[in-house]
């Protein structure tokens, strides 16, 4: 069965080091999603992308966040510089005409 | 304004009895969506069940039922014949809209973490 990939699993980093995920949805997913959660609260989105296109950033903290989806497949999140409070769950989810969304194992990062 | 809520933080149940998990939900939407979503420990996000605003009947997929009272602005997860693997976080969640460039997006529940004891 088809998965969403995700790597790495899992990242500490220091405070104000530059840090990256990636996401690889189920093929032929056209819309992938970006979410955050932080420790014992419900995933709240950061970034949804249609192909390779931004259709909704708005909780995105663009001073020190950046994503992209170039060719619209793939997809990397990245933070510069990390904040101890960007301690949290990263998870990629894709869905095919933004119906069920299939999400992937996630990447738990550790900002020290 | 939180537009998904889930008032018990943690629940506890007997293996193989049913136990239901409570959402509620504000929307002036008349289109949407309600999906609850079981997470285990290991963090992945795996789907259990959803339901349309439009839907006539409640959903069911196996073991999960949803207890769908739209004037209530309820979604309450039924799960009948608990098992120890049940035990994991569980999250109400709903999309709003049938269109629009970020349709699609979910709004998630602080969530219900339930236990199942042998």
């Amino acid at each position: 069965e088809a998965e969403v990939a995700q790597s790495p699993r899992y990242k500490i980093t220091e405070k104000s080091q530059a840090v990256a995920f990636w996401c690889d949805p189920i093929s032929g997913h056209a819309t992938l999603y970006w979410y955050r959660q932080i420790l014992g609260q419900g995933p709240e989105l950061l970034v949804q992308f249609q192909d390779e296109s931004v259709v909704d950033d708005s909780q995105l903290p663009k001073d020190r966040f950046s994503a992209e989806r170039l060719k619209g497949v793939d997809s990397t999140l990245k933070i510069q510089p990390a904040e101890l409070g960007d301690s949290a769950m990263y998870l990629c989810a894709s869905s095919v005409d933004r119906n069920e969304q299939f999400f992937g194992p996630g990447t738990r990062l550790t900002v020290l | 304004a939180q537009k998904i809520t889930q008032t018990q933080p943690g629940m506890f149940v007997q293996e193989k009895e049913a136990v239901t998990l409570d959402c509620t939900y504000d929307t002036s939407d008349p289109s949407y969506g309600l999906f609850w979503y079981k997470q285990p420990s290991s963090g992945e996000m795996i789907f259990l069940i959803y339901q349309g605003s439009y839907d006539q009947q409640n959903a069911t997929e196996g073991r999960y039922s949803l207890n769908f009272q739209k004037a209530r602005k309820s979604a309450n997860l039924v799960i009948s014949a608990s098992q120890l693997g049940d035990s994991a976080m569980y999250f109400c969640a709903m999309r709003e809209g049938t269109g629009g460039t970020s349709y699609g997006k979910l709004t998630f529940g602080q969530g219900t973490i339930l236990t199942v004891h042998p």
